[in-house]
């Protein structure tokens, strides 16, 4: 079974600039979860999605915005870029019945430099 | 809200060696889930161990255990007989059990394995 995916790899923009980035979840997952991780802050929950509805939301400015497609997919975006958005984004898939029981199933991560 | 403290940024252990990785939580929750999460150098998270409050037997996962005392709010991490490829970012996480609310997780403590 193919793990999570995450696309691009690797992302290089400017302050003012707009990024989306995109998560594969493992077949038969429902439930998409995305993480910004900052060397200082740790793990910081951004939002989650399941069946293409966001679920749960985390503290973060409404620059941040998410959505997930009928087939489970899901991409995330960030409008007018900061310096402070420089991190790795995690995202991470479940099958969505419950976050206590369910594993969570990270993929790669999308490091995101902002210049 | 409730939090999850790793106050160790870094520890180092000798190959073959037992180390034990400290996690304190705050909750006002009687029934959650703990986890530990591995992130090795590439990034990809995994899960190591999982805990329900309710279980008074320790989990353990071959050479990993934990040390749970939830009257202190504790939960440690021991990794028995250490190798090379224990080597990573190890992130301790908590979710109550009502409701889909997503992991809260702590800064993490990076362990590194000497040979």
């Amino acid at each position: 079974k193919a793990g999570v995916t995450q696309t691009p790899r690797y992302l290089i923009k400017t302050r003012g600039q707009q990024v989306t980035l995109s998560c594969s979840p493992i077949s038969g997952h429902r439930s998409v979860s995305w993480y910004q991780q900052t060397p200082g802050q740790g793990l910081q929950f951004l939002f989650e999605y399941f069946s293409e509805t966001q679920r749960n939301k985390g503290n973060f400015p409404g620059r941040f915005s998410g959505r997930q497609f009928s087939n489970s997919r899901s991409e995330m975006n960030v409008s007018t870029l900061e310096l402070g958005d420089s991190a790795l984004y995690l995202c991470a898939s479940s099958l969505g019945t419950s976050v206590s029981t369910d594993t969570q199933y990270f993929g790669p991560g999308t490091r995101l430099t902002v210049l | 809200a409730q939090t999850v403290t790793q106050s160790q940024p870094e520890m180092s252990v000798q190959e073959a060696e037992t180390v034990t990785l400290s996690c304190t939580y705050d909750t006002s929750e009687s029934d959650y889930y703990l986890f530990w999460y591995k992130q090795p150098p590439s990034r990809q998270m995994i899960l190591v161990i999982r805990q329900e409050a309710y279980k008074q037997q320790n989990a353990t996962e071959n050479r990993f255990s934990v040390n749970f005392q939830k009257a202190a709010k504790s939960f440690s991490l021991k990794i028995s007989d250490s190798q090379l490829g224990d080597a990573a970012m190890y992130f301790c996480a908590y979710t109550r059990v009502s409701g889909n609310t997503p992991l809260v997780f702590g800064k993490g403590t990076r362990l590194s394995v000497i040979a």
